[in-house]
């Protein structure tokens, strides 16, 4: 059962604009949130985080957004660089369950020159 | 600073063979050890997690077992590969002054023959 989806697989974006990375999570007890950014044959990168008494948490050009209410988050890229080609992952957990995350299956962001 | 390894970076294995894949950190103490595995077109999979020696959680049942001999030391093992133990594993650690950020080792890829 996954509790936390990225339904596109994939996104192409061209250089310059936004790229807009979403993920949605099944479980309400989540209160903690964060994405991971990965290159092939590396392991993942932490980002940017945000707890559940944010809506919104900022970190140079990316952004991170939570709507509790939707179960639903996204990372917005601004603007996008041809360097942020990677596969992007959400995560989340639960307060006090040991620092369980749980993934996503990735979204593929393409930067076009 | 904190540094993870993980070793082999590649592994060919037939089936039926033993495995053993091990990771390390260093620059904490008593961290928080995680195993995941990405296999092929789906997400980060947490296999175990341990929160001090000798203690080991699983979060899915498989032909995987993993131990923690020492604080900063995680061992994946297997006593008969089967070919869907393919994929990409990774280690992780959590904990210090950021208990809520899990990072992960450089991975190792394992193929199963």
């Amino acid at each position: 059962d996954q509790q936390v989806k990225q339904n596109s697989p994939s996104l192409s974006v061209q250089e310059g604009r936004i790229s807009i990375l979403n993920c949605d999570y099944t479980n309400s007890m989540f209160d903690y949130f964060l994405w991971y950014k990965k290159y092939p044959a590396e392991g993942p990168t932490f980002l940017i985080s945000i707890s559940s008494i944010k809506d919104k948490n900022e970190d140079g050009r990316f952004t991170v957004f939570l709507n509790k209410s939707a179960k639903h988050l996204s990372l917005h890229i601004v603007p996008s660089q041809p360097g942020d080609s990677a596969v992007y992952f959400c995560a989340a957990s639960e307060e006090n369950t040991g620092n369980q995350f749980y993934f996503g299956t990735g979204t593929s962001l393409t930067v076009i020159p | 600073s904190q540094t993870i390894h993980q070793w082999p970076a590649t592994l060919v294995q037939p089936v039926g063979s033993p495995l053993s894949l091990e990771c390390t950190v260093e620059g904490t103490s008593n961290p928080n050890l995680y195993w995941y595995r990405q296999a092929a077109g789906r997400g980060l999979q947490l296999l175990f997690y341990s929160v001090g020696i000798g203690q080991i959680s699983s979060e899915v049942p498989q032909n995987l077992s993993a131990s923690r001999p020492q604080d900063r030391q995680f061992i994946l093992s297997s006593k008969k590969l089967l070919l869907s133990d393919s994929g990409f594993y990774l280690c992780a650690w959590s904990g210090g002054t950021n208990q809520e950020t899990q990072y992960f080792g450089p991975g190792t890829r394992l193929l199963v023959l």
